[in-house]
């Protein structure tokens, strides 16, 4: 089966800089992806790695590594707006099921 | 692009009763469509994985005569949650994907808004 793990709570100042690691285990990986929830809301796509390294959408940018079964999520210049939950998530199995990992409340403070 | 329409928002059965929740792809066909549970501050759990005109594939612990998952179309799933209990309240999530014909890679996942389901 598969196994995500991450923080489960982070505090970060408004302005700065967090980063949200993710490790897993996986059988037939395809890629891992980041999704934003707020509190009610339904998941937003936010970024997807299937090959290492470095991906950069403004200010989100997420890293993966395959060897090491790890990744994570780094969001600059955060914003209020930020505070929500992250969820990584990896693809796998012949139909690419995407399987959640336990998420990571993000607090951004004044 | 990508929109899915998930209805309805919200939904308060009495126990006993079936509910059944609608999944679209309004602007793209999806290639497979995915059903979510979500309890309070927790993460999501996959339900099941359904692709159009296929029985759907049920993860484990899931009951599949109690949650039954219709994919008719490439752009339609619904989700009947029969004999509804209380322990079954929750929010039900959608989601969808597409391959991209050029690339081969198939989309990231794009979600229905939910529906949180109360059953008293």
């Amino acid at each position: 089966g598969q196994s995500l793990e991450q923080p489960s709570e982070v505090t970060a100042v408004e302005g700065a800089i967090v980063q949200i690691n993710c490790t897993y285990q996986t059988s037939g990986f395809y890629g891992l992806s980041w999704y934003q929830q707020h509190d009610g809301g339904a998941p937003t796509f936010l970024s997807y790695n299937a090959l290492d390294g470095l991906e950069e959408t403004g200010r989100f940018s997420s890293f993966l590594s395959r060897s090491d079964s790890y990744g994570y999520l780094l969001l600059q210049e955060l914003q209020m707006k930020d505070s929500a939950s992250y969820f990584c998530a990896v693809s796998s199995g012949g139909y690419q099921k995407v399987t959640f990992g336990t998420g990571t409340k993000l607090q951004v403070i004044p | 692009g990508a929109v899915v329409s998930q209805h309805p928002s919200w939904v308060i059965c009495k126990s006993g009763t079936s509910v059944k929740i609608e999944c679209r792809s309004l602007d793209f066909q999806a290639t497979t469509m995915f059903w979510y549970r979500q309890f309070p501050k927790q993460s999501l759990m996959l339900m099941a994985t359904s692709n159009e005109g296929s029985k759907a594939t049920y993860e484990q612990g899931v009951e599949k005569d109690k949650f039954l998952i219709n994919h008719a179309s490439l752009t339609l799933s619904t989700l009947t949650v029969t004999s509804a209990h209380p322990e079954d309240s929750s929010f039900y999530i959608c989601s969808a994907l597409y391959r991209d014909r050029r690339s081969s890679y198939n989309s990231p996942l794009h979600f229905g808004n939910g529906t949180r389901l109360t059953v008293t």
